[in-house]
């Protein structure tokens, strides 16, 4: 079936450093992507998205890179900060015909714990 | 800061219990959701409503029944639960009637069944 999920279940790194966290996904007919983030205690928090039109989108201190040929996804978190840990996951959105926005399929998760 | 609030927090009950879980959206959004969040599993989809109507029931079973009496509340009512539904539920809210739209989520009611 239909799926997305992510390469590392896990990620450590130092503080300062750069973050990249990975999503692959098999829906090759998947139109949109969402990135979020959640903390211990919280739901998800939207980060940023990515529409299938696109190989590139930044936001203040990420960036999501498509890539369309592998059907690969990923988050860079630029200068890593303690606050950044949590738990990331993507998500996609398929395009059915006459199109469904609520068919969010969601990824597993990655932690990401940040180092002092 | 959230524009999607759930209550309670927490909640523990017994398999006899009836209970509901509350969720309400400040955000102006047509479409709400509610999904379940168990340990290493991805969230699962249980049920859309657009514009107070039901979209989606995601096989969930009869007792979680779901209420939407207008586009900015939700309720998931809750009778007879059994252990294996002990996980976070979590609502979420988003525009409708297009794509490309993210969901907005709530921070989530653990349930705890006993």
């Amino acid at each position: 079936g239909e799926s997305v999920g992510l390469h590392l279940p896990t990620l450590s790194v130092q503080e300062g450093d750069n973050s990249i966290i990975n999503c692959a996904y098999s829906n090759s007919a998947s139109d949109y992507f969402i990135w979020y983030k959640q903390e211990s205690g919280k739901g998800p928090q939207f980060i940023i998205d990515i529409r299938s039109n696109m190989d590139k989108r930044q936001g203040q201190r990420v960036t999501v890179l498509l890539n369309k040929t592998v059907k690969h996804l990923s988050l860079q978190i630029a200068a890593t900060q303690p606050g950044d840990s949590a738990v990331y996951f993507c998500a996609e959105i398929p395009t059915y015909s006459g199109g469904s926005n609520y068919k969010l399929t969601f990824g597993k998760g990655t932690l990401l714990t940040v180092n002092p | 800061e959230t524009g999607v609030t759930q209550t309670p927090r927490h909640l523990v009950m017994g398999m006899t219990n009836k209970k509901s879980l509350k969720c309400e959206q400040h955000l102006g959004h047509n479409a709400m959701y509610w999904y379940k969040q168990s340990a290493k599993k991805p969230l699962e989809l249980m049920f859309v409503y657009n514009f107070k109507e039901q979209t989606e029931n995601n096989s969930v079973p009869s007792r979680f029944s779901p209420e939407c009496p207008n586009s900015s509340h939700l309720f998931l009512h809750l009778h007879t639960l059994q252990p294996e539904d002990s996980a976070l539920y979590l609502c979420a809210s988003s525009h409708s009637g297009g794509q490309n739209q993210p969901q907005h989520f709530g921070d989530g009611t653990r349930l705890s069944i006993l």
